[in-house]
């Protein structure tokens, strides 16, 4: 139930199309929903976040959908480049003990081709 | 302000032996995460630090270890090294409000290979 489940484990898209990364959670405790990008060699970085209440979230070319009913939630990039390339992370954080949990996906491989 | 620091980047050890790994948190943050981070897999979940105590641990086997310390740098032991030991260890740190934030802030990590 702690489990996020993510897809596609890895993507190619043309250079100026739309990447989509998908991400399932059962656990309805979850109350943010963070994405981390993580380049070659790098630890991983926040991305874009959002809360349950929120149903859409967007930061430039990065946006959050996000389904409740469903227990969904996707990332969206719009005109997408190449040094979008990297490995995308979904999330899911959960306050256990006055601490929070983050539960991650398994993470999916973009490559951008130019 | 620097960020997440880990020791050592590399560290090469062979079957049976033990490593230690070190994380330096963000100054402020009192939190410290571990994660492994194996070829073609996710981050696993391994240990949280918070105030000095460990609050909980991922499905790893007892000789993964660690503590915390006053200064909130924390290390992470791993003993009878085996094969898939071999990744990437992740540290990360948080500024614990008691409140959902989904930020964590992550180090370089130190990658680690058993042989």
């Amino acid at each position: 139930q702690q489990q996020v489940k993510q897809s596609p484990q890895s993507l190619i898209v043309q250079k100026g199309g739309i990447s989509i990364i998908n991400c399932a959670y059962e656990n309805t405790a979850f109350d943010y929903f963070p994405w981390y990008q993580q380049f070659p060699g790098k630890g991983p970085a926040l991305l874009i976040a959002i809360r349950p209440d929120v149903s859409e979230k967007k930061e430039g070319r990065f946006t959050i959908s996000f389904n409740k009913s469903a227990k969904q939630f996707s990332l969206h990039i719009m005109d997408s480049q190449p040094g979008d390339s990297a490995t995308y992370f979904c999330a899911a954080s959960i306050s256990l003990q006055g601490a929070q949990k983050l539960v991650f996906g398994q993470g999916t491989r973009l490559t951008i081709n130019p | 302000e620097a960020g997440v620091t880990q020791s050592p980047t590399h560290l090469i050890k062979t079957r049976g032996q033990q490593a230690t790994l070190r994380c330096s948190p963000i100054s402020g943050h009192t939190s410290v995460y571990w994660y492994q981070q194996a070829l073609g897999l996710g981050l696993q979940f391994l240990l949280w630090y918070d105030e000095g105590e460990e609050r909980n641990r991922g499905n790893f086997p007892p000789r993964f270890s660690g503590r915390q310390f006053p200064n909130y740098s924390s290390e992470l032991n791993v003993n009878a090294l085996e094969l898939e030991d071999s990744a990437l260890y992740l540290c990360a740190s948080s500024l614990e409000t008691g409140r959902s934030t989904g930020e964590l802030f992550f180090g370089e990590g130190s990658r680690l290979t058993v042989l």
